[in-house]
C-alpha cells in the first residue's frame, strides 16, 4: 500500500463549490505539506504542519483553509472554489529535520473548477 | 529568499544519449539540495540529494549530480539514457534547519526518443 493517499484523484466541480482534498500517511512523520502544481510554475507550497497542533500558511494560502484531524491526516479546503484553483494538488510528509529533509509525495489529486 | 532556477523547460534526448539536466540556486549559505522525478500521473519521486561533504552525489536509477559552489549549481547527469527515464524532473533548495522550507525550480520535462 502507498505511504501517502490523496482522495479523489480527479474531481471536477463548479464555480462557489466547497470541496475537499484528503490525505493519509503512514509513514508516521510529523510534518505535512499541501503544494499546488500548475504548468510553468513547479510546485508552490500552499500549507504545512509540524504537527497536529501547529499550522502555518505558505506561500499562497488565499482561497485554502487546512485542517490537521490526526497525526495522520492533513485535509485541503477551497471554501469557494474558482476556475484558477484549477491545478494538481500534492500532499506531502517529512520527518522530523534531525532525521531527514527528504519530503514523500502522494500521487496527486487533478482538481478542475469550472 | 531562496530560489531555484531551471533554465530549460524541454529537453528532448536519443535513447542511449547522456543527460545534463541545469539548475542553479539562490541562497546565502550552502543549502540542500534536491532533484525529485515525476513520472506522468505520478508524485514526486526523490532522485538525490546533497547536504554535505562529497559534491558528486549518486542517487537512484543511474542519476549523479554535482554540486559546484563557485557556479551556485547542482546539475543532474546521466550517462546513458533510457526510455523510461522520460518524466519531468524537479529540483529543489532546502533551508537547513528551522522550518524546513523546500523551494522548487518550475521543472524540465524530459522526452526520449529512439
Amino acid at each position: 500500500d502507498a505511504d501517502v493517499t490523496q482522495t479523489p484523484r480527479n474531481r471536477i466541480t463548479k464555480t462557489g463549490k466547497r470541496i475537499m482534498l484528503e490525505c493519509s500517511q503512514t509513514k508516521g512523520h510529523d510534518r505535512m505539506y499541501w503544494y499546488r502544481q500548475d504548468p510553468g510554475l513547479g510546485l508552490r507550497l500552499i500549507y504545512y504542519s509540524f504537527d497536529v497542533k501547529d499550522i502555518n500558511k505558505g506561500e499562497i494560502s488565499d482561497g485554502y483553509s487546512v485542517s490537521r484531524q490526526a497525526q495522520a491526516k492533513f485535509s485541503l479546503s477551497l471554501e469557494s472554489a474558482i476556475p484558477n484553483q484549477t491545478a494538481l494538488y500534492f500532499c506531502a510528509t517529512s520527518d522530523h529535520p534531525g532525521r531527514s529533509y527528504e519530503q514523500y509525495f502522494g500521487p496527486g489529486t487533478r482538481l478542475t473548477v469550472t | 529568499a531562496q530560489s531555484v532556477t531551471q533554465p530549460d523547460i524541454h529537453i528532448t534526448v536519443s535513447e542511449g544519449a547522456s543527460l545534463e539536466l541545469r539548475c542553479n540556486y539562490s541562497y546565502g549559505a550552502t543549502p540542500y539540495l534536491f532533484w525529485y522525478v515525476q513520472s506522468p500521473g505520478q508524485g514526486l519521486q526523490l532522485l538525490l540529494k546533497y547536504f554535505s561533504g562529497d559534491t558528486l552525489v549518486q542517487g537512484i536509477k543511474g542519476f549523479e549530480a554535482e554540486f559546484k559552489r563557485s557556479q551556485s549549481s547542482f546539475n543532474l547527469r546521466k550517462p546513458s539514457v533510457h526510455w523510461s527515464d522520460a518524466a519531468e524532473y524537479f529540483c529543489a533548495v532546502g533551508e537547513p534547519g528551522g522550518y524546513q522550507k523546500v523551494t522548487f525550480g518550475i521543472g524540465t520535462k524530459l522526452q526520449v526518443i529512439p
